[in-house]
């Protein structure tokens, strides 16, 4: 059973720019969430999907957006790179409240 | 709102000691509690879950116990190997529609020695 597909590993970008990250769930999960890994600041929630409908949102500035596709895999895109986005961003799937998330491998974006 | 505080770390251990590693919640409802592991350039792996009161969650020797009580949610292994260094966190999920909202400690770094 495929895990949490997150392409691409690692991103390099000027500040300004925008970039696009894309997640791959587990087959059969309609959960999607997206987090930012940072030294200073932790885990952080960004946004929750489930079946195509942004269900959560968290404390992110507009310029964090994200989507979901109809057989389930996401996207989110940042734009105006600033440099404090330098961060691990982790996409993880789900089925269920109980069943508990599957992360993927992450992918590091570097801000230069 | 919903908070997740766990021990600081790093907790260094030698190999074959016991570790425990406290995790306090705050959260309205009955939420959901896991425990996630992170080897160094990897994503997180869940550990080990439990999904109400007095429910025990344990994997690779690894356990926890949902104290509604004391809501608490401490992880706890009997006989720590080197293979065991990582950060572990403890996370909640919340009741409801919010259960896709995943609410993380600040996570525990353990270095077990030889």
């Amino acid at each position: 059973k495929a895990g949490v597909t997150q392409t691409p590993r690692y991103l390099i970008k000027t500040r300004g720019q925008q970039v696009t990250l894309s997640c791959s769930p587990i087959s059969g999960h309609r959960s999607v969430s997206w987090y930012q890994q940072t030294p200073g600041q932790g885990l952080q929630f960004l946004f929750e999907y489930f079946s195509e409908t942004q269900r959560n949102k968290g404390n992110f500035p507009g310029r964090f957006s994200g989507r979901q596709f109809s057989n389930s895999r996401s996207e989110m895109n940042v734009s105006t790179l600033e440099l404090g986005d330098s961060a691990l961003y982790l996409c993880a799937s789900s089925s269920t409240d109980s069943y508990g998330y599957t992360f993927g491998s992450g992918t590091r974006l570097t801000v230069v | 709102g919903n908070s997740v505080t766990q021990m600081e770390g790093p907790v260094t251990l030698s190999e074959e000691a016991f570790l425990t590693i406290n995790c306090t919640y705050t959260a309205t409802g009955y939420p959901s509690l896991f425990w996630y592991v992170q080897y160094p350039g990897e994503g997180l792996q869940l550990l080990l879950k439990a999904t109400k009161a007095d429910d025990k969650g344990s994997n690779k020797g690894f356990e926890a116990t949902y104290r509604k009580e004391t809501t608490s949610f401490h992880l706890e292994k009997g006989s720590v190997q080197v293979s065991d260094s990582a950060v572990y966190f403890c996370a909640l999920s919340p009741s409801g529609d919010s259960w896709g909202k995943l609410q993380f400690g600040a996570g525990t770094q353990v270095v077990v020695t030889p």
